[in-house]
C-alpha cells in the first residue's frame, strides 16, 4: 500500500525554466511532508519541509505547495539550473511516538543547458 | 565537520554470512534509521533507535539486527537469513521531536552478494 505517490519517474526541463515535481498522499494523519534530493551513490539531502496546517514555505528557489484537500504537494524550482538534476523524494511524516517517514519512489530530474 | 559517516561504502556477502555495516554521527542527535533502498523504490525502514540501548523495528526488519550501545553509533548486521540482501542501505539521525527535524543522511553502502 503505497501511501505516498510519485507517479512521474522523470522530469526534463530548461535551464532557467520551472521545474514543478508532483507528488500524492492518501493517509490524512501525516503532519510535515518533506523533499530530499539525492545525487547517485550518495544519501538524500533534506532539501525543504512544509507544516500540514500551512499551504506554502519558500526558501530561495524553492517553494513547496501542499494542497490538503487533494491531498497533493509540489515542489517548484525556478529558475531550475543544471546542478539540480537529482531524484526528488517526497516524503511525509507520522508522529506514532516517533518520526516515522514514508517515501515516495523519486522522480529523476534532469535540467539541460 | 558534523555529519553521518557509513563505512564501508561497498560490501560484498557470501552466502551463509553474516556482515556488519557501520554507521556513525556526531550531530549529537537521539534518534538514529536504517533504511534500504532498492531500484525503483523509495526508502523503506528497516529499525530505528531513539535513545541508547533502546531499538525498534521497522516495516522490513526481518533478517537484520541492529545495536544502540553508544549514542553516536547504530550498526547494522544484515545476517544470512535475509534472502534478498542486495540493496543500498542508508543511514540516518534526528533529533527528537516533531516532523519539522529532518532526518540527516550518510552517504549509504551498497552490498552485493558474491
Amino acid at each position: 500500500d503505497q501511501q505516498v505517490k510519485q507517479n512521474s519517474p522523470s522530469l526534463s526541463v530548461q535551464e532557467g525554466r520551472i521545474s514543478i515535481l508532483n507528488c500524492d498522499y492518501t493517509n490524512s494523519m501525516f503532519d510535515y511532508f518533506l523533499w530530499y534530493k539525492k545525487y547517485p551513490a550518495e544519501g538524500p539531502t533534506f532539501l525543504i519541509s512544509i507544516s500540514s496546517i500551512k499551504d506554502k514555505n519558500e526558501d530561495g528557489r524553492f517553494t513547496v505547495f501542499l494542497n490538503k484537500s487533494a491531498k497533493h504537494l509540489s515542489l517548484h524550482i525556478v529558475p531550475s539550473q543544471p546542478g539540480d538534476s537529482a531524484v526528488y523524494f517526497c516524503a511525509a511524516s507520522l508522529n506514532t511516538g516517533f518520526q516515522k517517514l514514508v517515501f515516495g519512489t523519486g522522480t529523476r530530474l534532469l535540467v539541460s543547458p | 565537520d558534523g555529519g553521518i559517516t557509513q563505512s564501508p561504502k561497498y560490501l560484498f556477502r557470501k552466502e551463509g554470512q553474516n556482515v556488519t555495516l557501520s554507521c556513525e554521527q556526531n550531530l549529537n542527535h537521539d534518534a538514529m534509521y536504517w533504511y534500504r533502498q532498492d531500484p525503483g523504490q523509495g526508502l523503506r525502514l528497516i529499525y530505528y533507535s531513539q535513545i541508547v540501548n533502546d531499538f525498534q523495528k521497522g516495516d522490513i526488519a526481518e533478517g537484520y539486527s541492529v545495536s544502540r550501545e553508544k549514542k553516536e553509533s547504530f550498526p547494522l548486521t544484515v545476517t544470512s537469513a535475509q534472502k534478498n540482501p542486495t540493496a543500498f542501505y542508508l543511514c540516518a539521525s534526528s533529533f527528537l521531536g516533531q516532523g519539522n527535524q529532518p532526518q540527516h543522511f550518510g552517504d549509504g553502502t551498497r552490498l552485493s552478494i558474491l
